[in-house]
């Protein structure tokens, strides 16, 4: 099993471009979730899915959509990148909540300038 | 409001030495806790999982302490190593609620 996989690794945007983050995982784990990282902030949820065609938001959703075609993606989108979402971005997956390990991807680092 | 508070923010030990990094909550009523651990540069793997009925869990040198009363966890790293310098996270998932809870972390250096 691959686990979680993200692409890319680095990206750097220009203000106003818009780009998709990718996370698949081949668990088939229902629970998928993302977060950003910011240096003194832990861990916070942007967005989640409970299963494919489910999403709903989490504590920081603006500028960010997503959507769960599949049991296996869950694709994040910058709809027009802002400086202030320069991040360390992590997708992360699980059976559930309910006590289930959470496997998190490598983690995409963005730069907005 | 559902928060996880963490402390110390970092700490600096000596290799071999043990130490304990403290989380305090205010979730309530919550599923499970969780402790992770984030090497720079890396996503957080996970350490220990606690349901609200388990009081310790155990994973090698780690382990992982949860009193309900108190809304307090702990972990204990014995016999500290160069490895063990990261950032340790504590997380609580609410009963109810989808929306998993994150501490901002202790980050702990080892010195050899």
């Amino acid at each position: 099993n691959a686990g979680v996989t993200q692409t890319p690794k680095f990206q750097v945007l220009k203000t106003g471009q818009s780009m998709t983050l990718q996370c698949a995982q081949d668990m088939n784990h229902e629970y998928m979730s993302w977060y950003r990282q910011d240096p003194g902030m832990g861990l916070r949820l942007i967005h989640y899915s409970v299963g494919a065609g489910i999403t709903d938001q989490g504590e920081v959703p603006n500028g960010y959509n997503v959507s769960r075609s599949t049991t296996e993606d869950f694709p994040l989108r910058l709809l027009s990148a802002a400086p202030s979402q320069t991040s360390v971005y992590f997708c992360a997956s699980s059976w559930g909540t309910d006590s289930y390990e959470q496997y998190f991807g490598p983690g995409t680092r963005l730069t907005v300038t | 409001k559902n928060q996880v508070e963490q402390s110390p923010q970092s700490l600096i030990i000596l290799e071999g030495k043990n130490c304990t990094l403290q989380c305090n909550y205010t979730v309530s009523p919550f599923s499970n806790l969780r402790w992770y651990k984030q090497d720079t540069g890396r996503g957080p793997v996970s350490l220990t999982i606690m349901t609200f009925s388990e009081n310790t869990k155990s994973n090698g040198r780690y382990t992982a302490t949860l009193d309900a009363d108190t809304k307090q966890s702990s972990l204990h790293i014995t016999a500290s190593q160069l490895s063990d310098s990261a950032s340790y996270i504590c997380v609580v998932t609410p009963q109810r609620d989808d929306k998993i809870i994150f501490g901002k972390g202790t980050r702990l250096h080892i010195l050899p």
